[in-house]
């Protein structure tokens, strides 16, 4: 079993709906990250948080320690949101990546 | 602007020869990171480098070197010990704050292909 696990792993919608992407985890943290890759591969970081709830436009990052889970969430979702979103924990000063969620928006 | 330059984008080579991946950073980042990303699978870790000379092993090394001869630079070269060696390199960098978190930055990537 991975370290990281990411659901769904594929996600497609309609432009306009809100979009949740999950991630739980197995091991002791020091602080989460949310990553959205492009078609073409360079990745952007998102979010970096270690407890409650981050908003940056309409994306919003939440993160539940006890449980282990955090999740992503994409509100008004719109065809240039559809990429790849991957979750990245971090343990012992090193990134362990889960495997992503490839994300389409249709318009 | 400060980041990460990878070069190139795309890199071709035949099998059995080394092969160098470029990866340059103006951040003034202390940390930096080399991983590889396979369809289907999370990113993982190469080589890190925390101080100029000086760097680690990560989970998947054998078959890569690296160098940190300067702050700005780190790169990794795929040679020919490398079994699979086709996929998507991923360089990044952070700030070095001891036991702190910190945000990480990551190039464009490099797509190497042997044939």
């Amino acid at each position: 079993k991975n370290e990281v696990e990411q659901s769904p792993q594929n996600l497609t919608a309609q432009e306009g709906e809100f979009i949740t992407i999950n991630c739980s985890y197995s091991v002791g943290i020091s602080a989460l990250h949310w990553l959205q890759q492009h078609p073409g591969g360079g990745i952007v970081s998102l979010f970096m948080l270690s407890s409650g709830k981050k908003k940056h436009g309409r994306l919003i990052a939440t993160i539940n320690i006890q449980e282990k889970h955090s999740s992503l969430h994409i509100t008004a979702s719109h065809p240039r949101d559809s990429a790849v979103y991957i979750c990245a924990v971090m343990r012992a000063q090193k990134l362990v990546f889960g495997q992503g969620t490839r994300l389409t928006i249709n318009p | 602007d400060g980041g990460i330059t990878q070069s190139p984008k795309y890199l071709f080579r035949k099998e059995g020869q080394n092969v160098t991946l470029s990866c340059e950073q103006n951040l003034n980042h202390d940390a930096m990171y080399w991983y590889r990303q396979d369809p289907g699978q999370g990113l993982r870790l190469i080589y890190y480098s925390q101080i100029v000379n000086d760097f680690q092993k990560g989970d998947i090394a054998e078959g890569y070197s690296v160098s940190r001869e300067k702050k700005e630079s780190f790169p990794l070269t795929v040679t020919s010990a490398q079994k699979n060696p086709t996929a998507f390199y991923l360089c990044a960098s952070s700030p070095q704050t001891g036991r702190g978190n910190y945000g990480y930055t990551f190039g464009s990537g490099t797509r190497l292909t042997v044939v």
